[in-house]
């Protein structure tokens, strides 16, 4: 069975320091990753997704960026936060053709 | 660019009454919709999808209704129970496989 992986749960970083976010995904291959941000309160912005290794679209201008290094692992990074990046940062996955999306436990971050 | 609102961003319902979540979008273009009930803390799970070519389906305890004409979609939950209490999204599928959210729809049922 597929499972998907976030790490770290919850992080408390300062402003202007750098982020790293990784997501992983067992059981499946070639799928379509996605990452979202989710304020308090609010729906699901989609920041970026990924239909291949190297392949990265970008639906929000920001100073957050995403890599995928291998075909199951995406990366969600910043060189310097600021305090509206706190939120909660949801990975998810689906194959291609496919509707359904599955999501990740998330992580909380907040910046201070 | 494409929106996927709610109507209401809260509800609250007795235990066993039955509930009505609403959903309106904008993109007459999008081809699949998809309901997800997010508990707090955690990742939104899938309940159930509907394909544009239908205006219902049935799951289990749960129904999603598609009204094209004015663009509206709605869950329902037959005899709410309070593990049911979480937030509700819809969200709309376009070509390309791009996914738009809505804000969510906070259920409580009251015991």
């Amino acid at each position: 069975s597929q499972t998907i992986h976030q790490w770290p749960a919850t992080l408390v970083q300062p402003v202007g320091s750098p982020l790293s976010l990784e997501c992983t995904v067992e059981g499946t291959s070639n799928p379509n990753l996605y990452w979202y941000r989710q304020a308090a309160g609010r729906g699901l912005q989609l920041l970026f997704y990924s239909v291949g290794i190297g392949q990265i679209s970008s639906e929000v201008p920001q100073n957050l960026s995403a890599s995928r290094p291998q075909d199951r692992q995406f990366i969600l990074s910043s060189k310097k936060l600021l305090l509206s990046d706190s939120g909660f940062y949801l990975c998810a996955w689906n194959q291609d053709l496919a509707r359904e999306q599955y999501f990740g436990p998330g992580t909380r971050l907040t910046v201070t | 660019g494409e929106s996927v609102g709610l109507h209401l961003p809260t509800l609250s319902v007795q235990e066993g009454d039955n509930s009505i979540i609403n959903c309106a979008y904008s993109n007459s273009a999008s081809d699949y919709f998809i309901w997800y009930k997010q508990e707090s803390g955690k990742g939104p799970q899938f309940i159930i999808d509907i394909r544009s070519n239908m205006d219902k389906r049935q799951g289990q305890r749960v129904t999603v209704l598609l009204n094209k004409t004015v663009k509206h979609l709605s869950l329902q939950i037959a005899a709410t129970q309070p593990g049911d209490s979480a937030v509700y999204f819809c969200a709309e599928c376009t070509t390309g496989n791009q996914f738009y959210f809505g804000t969510g729809t906070s259920l409580t049922v009251i015991p």
